[in-house]
């Protein structure tokens, strides 16, 4: 099973600043079966990115991803105060497919 | 317009069966890669099981042997049959379609096991 790790746990931060999340692997992904969610309290996750760095319908510019091999990044360049939530990272090439932790992201 | 809807949920004694459901629209079922992903109270995402366009299956080892996904394909619904539930199966959960990462959600069901 690959082990997804999420850095930092928490992030403080304020509207306007830069975000950037991490996604570590315990092997080996494609870039091709790496996704990003975000998700609110109360309501089901959202994919962000797909593909390591492909954004998924509707998802705003401000969103980016990047990384390949066992390092990935979530970058959100400027926070909107919608923005302020918990980020998963998944691997999804192997069965079962895993999720990361989680990155919260809270508002300084 | 896609969309899942789930149902089921319920409380349940440990070591009782429940069946969830999750109805499609705007897709078929039959020809996409469904998924169940659980969300126990207060922690992450837990990927449970996946049935493929070519009905393969897979399940995490945590619920291997005791929970089986299925498809109606005429009535384009995702089943999971849950036996032998623990109190850690408590969790909320959702159905997502697997098509460049999971890009539809239910709104989920919450399944509770305790005595």
């Amino acid at each position: 099973e690959v082990v997804l790790t999420q850095s930092p746990g928490t992030l403080s931060l304020s509207p306007g600043e830069r975000a950037t999340l991490s996604c570590r692997a315990s092997q080996i992904i494609s870039v091709s079966y790496l996704a990003w969610y975000q998700q609110k309290p109360g309501q089901a996750p959202r994919l962000l990115i797909y593909g390591a760095s492909s954004r998924a319908t509707g998802i705003p510019d401000r969103f980016s991803g990047s990384g390949s091999g066992t390092d990935f990044t979530l970058t959100i360049s400027s926070l909107e105060p919608e923005d302020f939530a918990v980020y998963f990272c998944q691997q999804y090439g192997t069965s079962p497919g895993t999720f990361g932790p989680g990155t919260q992201v809270d508002i300084k | 317009e896609v969309q899942l809807v789930e149902s089921g949920g319920d409380l349940i004694q440990p070591g009782g069966s429940l069946r969830l459901s999750c109805v499609a629209s705007g897709f078929s079922v039959t020809s996409n890669y469904m998924n169940w992903v659980r969300q126990a109270p207060g922690k992450g995402l837990q990927w449970v099981s996946i049935i493929y366009s070519d009905g393969s299956t897979y399940y995490a080892d945590s619920v291997k042997g005791r929970f089986t996904i299925y498809r109606d394909n005429s009535k384009n619904t995702l089943f999971l049959q849950m036996n032998s539930l623990r109190v850690e199966d408590t969790a909320v959960y959702y159905c997502a379609r697997l098509l460049g990462g999971l890009d539809y959600w239910g709104q989920g069901t919450l399944v509770t096991v305790s005595s």
